[in-house]
Order: structure tokens, then sequence, then C-alpha cells
């Protein structure tokens, strides 16, 4: 069935480290791959998204590759910042509509000053 | 730009009582998303309008949860009769069009006793 699998679920790195999140998806034609940071009590921010037609998108000290053939994006903050912490989620597409996404189920990314 | 807004921002109910939730989303926005996140998941869509037709439902509970979209702007959704495991956030989500990316509201916080 539809799936999205997110690697790890907590994450926790020293200030200035780098972090990797990862996603996984089942098969699908969908082409749009955001990365949503949700902070307590907010509601999800995108944070950065990609389409299929590029490899990889960075935006300052965040960037997203994609790998259409395997099936997984990923999520890469260097440099990362007390304000980092916050716990983030993949959206992958569902397989019965290109328009519709899945959120993965988080990984809470702890940044240690 | 003015965000999605919703309300109330927490709403405690006892079981079997009923309950509304009401979201506006960012102007000109024509998608509309209601989610559902238990704590510690990802959000997961219950409805999503497209102007205020009704595109995709299939995971929301119909035997208890309603939700409109009159004029294509503002929407509700209602709990009736709520049970124990409703307990949850409800977020609102708007997008320019299918595919886009979503803009999300700080969400309302549901208890149920």
């Amino acid at each position: 069935g539809e799936n999205v699998e997110q690697h790890p679920s907590t994450l926790s790195v020293q200030e200035g480290d780098s972090a990797v999140i990862k996603c996984t998806y089942s098969d699908s034609a969908s082409n749009y791959f955001p990365w949503y940071k949700q902070e307590l009590g907010k509601g999800p921010q995108l944070i950065i998204d990609i389409r299929s037609n590029v490899g990889e998108k960075k935006d300052q000290r965040i960037a997203v590759t994609l790998n259409k053939t395997a099936k997984h994006f990923s999520l890469h903050i260097t440099e990362t910042q007390p304000e980092d912490s916050a716990v983030y989620f993949c959206a992958g597409p569902m397989k019965t509509s290109y328009d519709k996404v899945i959120f993965g189920p988080g990984t809470s990314l702890s940044v240690i000053p | 730009e003015a965000g999605v807004a919703q309300s109330p921002r927490y709403k405690i109910i006892e079981k079997r009582q009923s309950v509304a939730f009401w979201c506006n989303p960012i102007s000109g926005h024509a998608t509309l998303y209601w989610y559902q996140q238990i704590l510690g998941q990802g959000p997961k869509l219950l409805i999503q309008f497209q102007n205020n037709g009704v595109v995709d439902d299939s995971q929301l509970p119909k035997d208890r949860f309603s939700a409109e979209r009159l004029k294509g702007v503002d929407s509700t959704l209602k709990i009736q009769p709520a049970k124990l495991e409703d307990s949850a956030v409800y977020l609102c989500a708007s997008s320019p069009g299918r595919n886009q990316p979503q803009h999300f509201g700080d969400g309302t916080r549901l208890s149920i006793l």
C-alpha cells in the first residue's frame, strides 16, 4: 500500500555538525517532494521542496537530494544551530494520485549547544 | 500575506459531544486540506477541497466527521459524536493549486475527556 518511511526517528547532533534525514516512498508518478519543519505548538512549515526534474536543491544551510530510481530523498542541514531543533517531516507521493502526499512519521532533531 | 487562520486554538469536550473547527485559508488559495495529527505522528489527510468541491475524503470517518467549504473560501470541520481516539491536533492547510506547496495553520488541539 501507500507508505512513506522516514529515518531516523530521532537525531541528536552537536551544534555546528551536519544532520541528514532520509525518506523513502512507494512507486508513483508524482514529481513533488517537500520537507516540513514543525516546532512545538505550531503547524508544519515548508522549508524546502524539490521536483523530479532536478537531483538536488540548496537554500543556504539546507539541501534536498532526490534519487527517483531508488525512490528516496534526503534532507541535509549543515552547520546546525539550536534553532534547528524541531520535528521534520517529509511528504511523499500517494500512489493513487499525483497531487496528494502522505506525511512521514517525523524525525525529532535536537541540536546540542 | 496573512497566513492560514484557525480557531479555536484549544478545545476540551467530553466524549459523545460535538465540536466544530474553523479555517480561513490564504486569500486566493484554491486548495484546502484538513489533517489530523495524533501526538508523535505525522499529519494524516482527512479531506481535500478544490474550491468548494471535495477532491478526496477517502480517509474521513464519515459516520462522525463532516466538512464543508462554502463559497470556496472558509471551511469548517465537525465531529459528532466525539470519541476518545479523536484527541489530536486538527490542522488546516491551503495551497494555490494541486501539487503546490501547502501552507499550514497552527491547528486546533482537541482533548476528549
